[in-house]
């Protein structure tokens, strides 16, 4: 029972470089979403796909662009990465986007540790 | 906008003691409230929900109760084990508009000691 899958779990980056982050679910679920995490910051949300064929921007969009390739899959892309990049990112499902349910848990991967030097 | 606040630690108790992990919300709406935990080096999993006010959420001996009146959805347990080390984080999700996705709380760095 895989969950949410992301992929790689580790990266170090040049400044400059892009990166492609990858993520998967396997539970047939709707909504999909990119936070990320910082000492002392909790984490934010970075962009969302309610369902497939529509993403959005949330808390902390610049830098980062996004796309839902199917309903499996939504990854995350850095163009041209930047040091306050430095960060874990998480993607996460649910079942609904909250406009339909917003009683449903979101459900994370394990995370992509990611340094830019 | 939505907010939440917890305290954020560490927090340090020895074995057996009880727990609580103050959360407090601000909402528009009537939003759903959850406990997520994250063990070192993993992602975060669901601890725990609430979906309206007087709901009480339990899991693994942990409860958390939504308190309309005070905003609050406060963690508890009466007797935590070393496993129980990790970060909590508060968080609600608001179906009443806006962007969608959890707000979350910074986390309370929970240490206990044998």
């Amino acid at each position: 029972n895989a969950g949410v899958t992301q992929t790689p779990k580790f990266q170090v980056l040049k400044t400059g470089q892009s990166m492609t982050l990858q993520c998967a679910q396997d539970m047939n679920h709707n909504s999909m979403y990119w936070y990320r995490q910082d000492p002392g910051m909790g984490l934010r949300l970075i962009y969302y796909s309610a369902s497939e064929g529509t993403t959005d921007k949330g808390e902390v969009p610049n830098g980062y662009n996004v796309s839902r390739l199917n309903k499996r899959e939504f990854s995350l892309r850095l163009e041209s990465a930047a040091p306050s990049q430095t960060s874990v990112y998480f993607c996460a499902s649910s079942v609904l986007p909250q406009v339909r349910s917003g009683n449903q848990p979101q459900h994370f991967g394990d995370g992509t540790r990611l340094s830019i030097l | 906008g939505d907010s939440v606040t917890q305290m954020e630690g560490p927090v340090t108790l020895s074995e057996e003691a009880f727990l609580t992990i103050n959360c407090t919300y601000t909402a528009t709406g009537y939003p759903s409230l959850f406990w997520y935990v994250q063990y070192p080096g993993e992602g975060l999993q669901l601890l725990l929900k609430a979906t309206k006010a007087d709901d009480k959420g339990s899991n693994k001996g942990f409860e958390a109760t939504y308190r309309k009146e005070t905003t609050s959805f406060h963690l508890e347990k009466g007797s935590v084990q070393v496993s129980d080390s990790a970060v909590y984080f508060c968080a609600l999700r608001n179906s009443g508009g806006g962007a969608d996705g959890l707000t979350f709380g910074k986390g309370t760095h929970l240490i206990i000691q044998p």
